[in-house]
């Protein structure tokens, strides 16, 4: 399964909209790319998941180029609550997410 | 939907004794399950997987094992805790929508090996 880059950690303000890159060069045709958030002392919550071109829920975008060799997810207007980890999976279309999850990047939000 | 019951919430352990963490899923039947261990301010380390009663998958050697003696219960167990078992546990069931998989997790259980 592809490995994935992600950044450290994100600042941000309250009102702001905050985008969170991840690289997965090795990505295989049949791979899709699944984003999760974390709060502390509770289990991963998915957010959204795509396989290309751009994914919209209620509570995020999820951008990735033609290429796909990287992603971007989109948190429009970040609250205080959004403070988390949030964690980039590329997983494999056949199923098992027999995957190590990265550190993640952990996006503060600052009043 | 998908229930993931996974207990206890907190567990304080002395070295050498042994372990037994159970989790439960509700919703859902033949699933695919997982047990994560997350180290403080780490990411999410894969130790067991299972596709089926009695079909257990290591994805590290270490001081625990894991057993499915039911479709929807999952069990990760130890004889002799060490130090390093201490951690933050998770149960997760994959469930399909659409024509991907996602990952469902339980509340977690946060251990303490003293």
């Amino acid at each position: 399964l592809a490995k994935t880059t992600q950044p450290i950690s994100m600042d941000s303000y309250e009102g702001q909209e905050v985008n969170i890159t991840c690289s997965h060069n090795n990505i295989a045709t049949n791979d899709y790319i699944t984003w999760y958030q974390q709060f502390p002392s509770q289990g991963p919550r998915f957010i959204i998941q795509g396989y290309k071109t751009k994914v919209t829920n209620e509570v995020a975008s999820l951008f990735i180029p033609a290429d796909r060799k990287s992603s971007t997810l989109s948190l429009p207007r970040v609250s205080l609550s959004d403070t988390a980890v949030y964690y980039c999976l590329v997983v494999g279309q056949s199923g098992g997410f027999k995957t190590i999850f990265g550190a993640g990047t952990r996006l503060f939000v600052k009043a | 939907s998908q229930t993931i019951h996974q207990w206890p919430a907190t567990l304080v352990q002395p070295v050498g004794s042994p372990l037994s963490l159970e989790c439960t899923v509700e919703g859902t039947s033949n699933p695919n399950l997982y047990w994560y261990r997350q180290a403080a301010g780490r990411g999410l380390q894969l130790l067991f997987y299972s596709v089926g009663i009695g079909q257990i998958s290591s994805e590290v050697p270490q001081n625990l094992s894991a057993s499915r003696p039911q479709d929807r219960q999952f069990i990760l167990s130890s004889k002799k805790l060490l130090l390093s078992d201490s951690g933050f546990y998770l149960c997760a069931c994959a469930a399909l929508e659409g024509v991907n998989e996602k990952l469902f997790f339980g509340s977690g259980t946060q251990l303490s090996v003293l």
